[in-house]
C-alpha cells in the first residue's frame, strides 16, 4: 500500500523568507503523480502544485516550486517570498496513474508565517 | 466557473440518528470522490464515482455508510445510526474526464455526533 509521510508537523517562517516543507512517499509503482494542497483555517483545500512522476523537470507555480527526487521518493515544497496568506496546513498527496483513483494524503504540516 | 459545493456545511446530531450530506461537483466533471478528515489528520479516501457508477469503496466505508450518485451529477453520502467516532469533516472532490486529473475539493461538511 502506498503511504505518504510528512515529518514536520509544524513549521514557521518570517514574512518574505523562504521555507521548505518535506514529504516522502512509499510506492512500488513507476507511474504516478504527486500534489501539494493548501488548507487555510476553516477554508477549503486548494491545489498548490502538481507533479507527474514521468517528468524530470520540477514543477513551479509562481512562488511555489517542488524538488522531486524520484529515486529517493521525496517531494518537497519550497515557498519563496513567504506571505501572511501562505499560513495554512499543507498536505502532500499521492495518486496512482493506473488502478485506484484515490489520493493518499500525509498528515500535513502547519505553516505559520510571522510578520 | 463554480467550484465544488457541499451542503450542509455543519451538522450536529445525536448518536443513533441518520444524516445525509450532499455534494455538487464542478459541472463538467464526471468523477466524484468522498473523503473523511479527522482532526490533525489528512483526508482519507471513502469512495469514488465515475458518472453514476460507484467504482471504488474503502474499507473505512462500513455498512452504515452509503453513497449514491443517481444521475451522474450530485452525490449524497448517508450515515445511518451515527456514532461519536463518525465525527469528522466529510470532503467531496471532483475531477474531469481524464484519468489522473486533479481533484478539486469542496468546503466540506463538519459532522459532530453528540
Amino acid at each position: 500500500a502506498q503511504t505518504v509521510t510528512q515529518s514536520q508537523p509544524e513549521m514557521s517562517v518570517q514574512e518574505a523568507e523562504t521555507v521548505t516543507l518535506s514529504c516522502t512517499y512509499d510506492t512500488s509503482e513507476s507511474d504516478y503523480y504527486l500534489f501539494w494542497y493548501k488548507q487555510p483555517p476553516s477554508r477549503q483545500m486548494i491545489l498548490v502544485i502538481r507533479q507527474e512522476a514521468y517528468k524530470q523537470q520540477n514543477a513551479t507555480e509562481n512562488r511555489f516550486s517542488v524538488n522531486f527526487q524520484k529515486a529517493a521518493k521525496s517531494f518537497s515544497l519550497k515557498i519563496s517570498d513567504s506571505q501572511l496568506g501562505d499560513a495554512a496546513m499543507y498536505f502532500c498527496a499521492y495518486g496512482l496513474q493506473g488502478g485506484s483513483e484515490k489520493l493518499v494524503f500525509g498528515k500535513g504540516t502547519k505553516l505559520t508565517v510571522n510578520p | 466557473d463554480t467550484g465544488v459545493s457541499q451542503d450542509p456545511r455543519h451538522k450536529i446530531t445525536k448518536r443513533g440518528q441518520n444524516v445525509t450530506f450532499r455534494c455538487d461537483p464542478i459541472s463538467e466533471h464526471n468523477r466524484l470522490y468522498w473523503y473523511r478528515q479527522t482532526l490533525g489528520q489528512g483526508p482519507e479516501f471513502l469512495t469514488y464515482f465515475q458518472n453514476e457508477a460507484q467504482l471504488e469503496k474503502s474499507r473505512l466505508l462500513s455498512d452504515r455508510f452509503s453513497a449514491e450518485r443517481p444521475k451522474g451529477s450530485f452525490s449524497t453520502l448517508e450515515i445511518q445510526r451515527t456514532e461519536q467516532g463518525d465525527s469528522a469533516m466529510y470532503l467531496c472532490a471532483s475531477s474531469g474526464q481524464v484519468r489522473g486529473g486533479t481533484q478539486y475539493f469542496g468546503p466540506g461538511t463538519r459532522l459532530t455526533v453528540l
